[in-house]
């Protein structure tokens, strides 16, 4: 089974400051997919980033990228320019692609980063 | 806004007690699936649906049931409450639940088993 481990429970930055946040896997498999949602303090589950494993250049969305080390099974997320709007819970997710089992269709959730971003 | 309802938003009720938190995919969407998060366990994937059939099972408990309806929406039904049971319960949908097919996920259900 894939596991997703968070090693940080807790990050805090300055605003307009750069923060990486820390992400590790275990899998089996070659190919897959892994995720960075965020929860705001309202709850809700929001896509920040996404990245295929068989793709070798890092994702990137606005001021969100990755540092993805495959070998490492790392799956890193730089904040860049940080906002107050930035502040939440950050989880990692890993998602198999294969069909059928019980696998199939889940993402694997990490543990959670609380972000705070000071002014 | 991701499109996806869940109803109730909270829930509060007693132990050995039965609820049903529903479930409207976003329009379009084929697939349901149902996690839970608690303070214990985290984020954990509970159940998928595709289209009426269900999908893939996850760490669901034999007193919890799910099933889709014709109209593409879900009901997950927790039964025989246990404090243990309090989480925030959180229903997503994709288009057709395909590794690839992004998940968009609803505001969630808060239930509070007393």
């Amino acid at each position: 089974a894939q596991t997703v481990t968070q090693s940080q429970p807790e990050m805090s930055v300055q605003e307009a400051e750069t923060v990486t946040l820390s992400c590790t896997y275990d899998t089996s498999e070659s190919d897959y997919y892994l995720f960075w949602y965020k929860q705001p303090p309202s709850r809700q589950m929001i896509l920040v980033i996404r990245q295929e494993a068989y793709k070798q250049q890092n994702a990137t969305e606005n001021r969100f990228s990755v540092n993805f080390q495959k070998a490492a099974k790392s799956f890193s997320l730089k904040i860049s320019d940080s906002q107050l709007g930035d502040a939440a819970m950050y989880f990692c997710a890993y998602r198999s692609p294969n069909a059928g089992g019980t696998s199939y269709g889940k993402l694997t959730f990490g543990q959670g980063t609380i972000l705070t971003v000071h002014p | 806004d991701s499109g996806v309802t869940q109803t109730p938003k909270h829930l509060i009720t007693a132990t050995g007690q039965r609820v049903t938190l529903r479930c409207s995919p976003r329009s379009g969407d084929l697939s349901v699936y149902w996690y839970q998060q608690s303070l214990d366990q985290g984020l954990q994937f509970l159940i998928q649906y595709y289209n009426g059939e269900e999908r893939a099972k996850g760490n669901i408990l034999e007193r919890f049931s799910a099933q889709q309806f014709p109209d593409l929406h879900s009901e997950l039904n927790l039964s025989s409450l246990e404090l243990g049971d309090s989480a925030l319960y959180f229903c997503a949908s994709s288009v057709m639940g395909l590794p690839y097919n992004e998940q968009f996920f609803g505001p969630g259900t808060r239930l509070t088993v007393l």
